[in-house]
């Protein structure tokens, strides 16, 4: 595997259920990063890890939980969602927080 | 925050035209990006220019920091660069704010 790889590229769920998602990156980076993109909206940051601490919590429901056990893991569990978390969830890695982000396929979530 | 500003937000080429993207942002910032996301999801890295030009193939980037703009051109389009050009400002720490987008078409 090379660069940013995500698992599931495809997540259909319910309100009740809790799922996680997956992103390992083959980069060498030292930060991840995910993302959420909903249709009509740019893409906007939920959290960034830096050496496995998070940095970054952009005011996301607690219903998204962030877990990055190591530096080239990072998992988003999720929990009692709602249907308009129906999005496309990205993650990322850098090298430091000034370095080039590259990104993950995406895994498409569905809410019903 | 900072804002950022894409223009135009839609785009319809014949294959073979030029065309300039337009990222404009409103405060300082440590880098900048541009992406190519392709009618899968995938967010293709095109530039990493935090000021100054790069040229990658028939794709050329231009920003100028102090005057808070960025240019992406594209040279004889092919229907292949068809997808949505998103330019990424970063920020201070590892804050990243992504440009609504500038959704392109080119036609055979």
């Amino acid at each position: 595997e090379t660069g940013v790889t995500q698992t599931p590229r495809h997540l259909v769920m319910g309100m009740t259920n809790k799922k996680s998602l997956k992103c390992e990156q083959h980069l060498g980076h030292n930060a991840m990063y995910w993302y959420k993109q909903s249709a009509k909206k740019p893409l906007e940051l939920m959290f960034v890890y830096s050496l496995e601490e998070r940095v970054e919590n952009n005011s996301v429901p607690s219903r998204f939980s962030p877990e990055c056990p190591n530096s080239s893991h990072l998992f988003l569990h999720l929990h009692t969602l709602q249907p308009e978390d129906s999005a496309l969830y990205l993650c990322a890695s850098s090298q430091d927080q000034r370095g080039e982000q590259f990104f993950g396929p995406g895994t498409r979530l569905t809410v019903l | 925050g900072i804002q950022v500003e894409q223009s135009p937000p839609d785009l319809i080429l014949q294959e073979g035209a030029n065309s300039t993207l337009r990222c404009n942002f409103s405060d300082s910032v440590n880098n900048l990006q541009w992406f190519h996301q392709n009618p899968w999801g995938q967010l293709i890295n095109l530039f990493y220019i935090p000021s100054g030009t790069k040229q990658n193939g028939r794709l050329s980037a231009t920003t100028v920091a102090t005057e808070r703009y960025s240019l992406l051109y594209i040279s004889s389009s092919q229907t292949t660069d068809s997808g949505v050009y998103f330019c990424a400002v970063h920020t201070g720490g590892f804050k990243t704010i992504f440009g609504a987008g500038t959704r392109l078409f080119v036609k055979a």
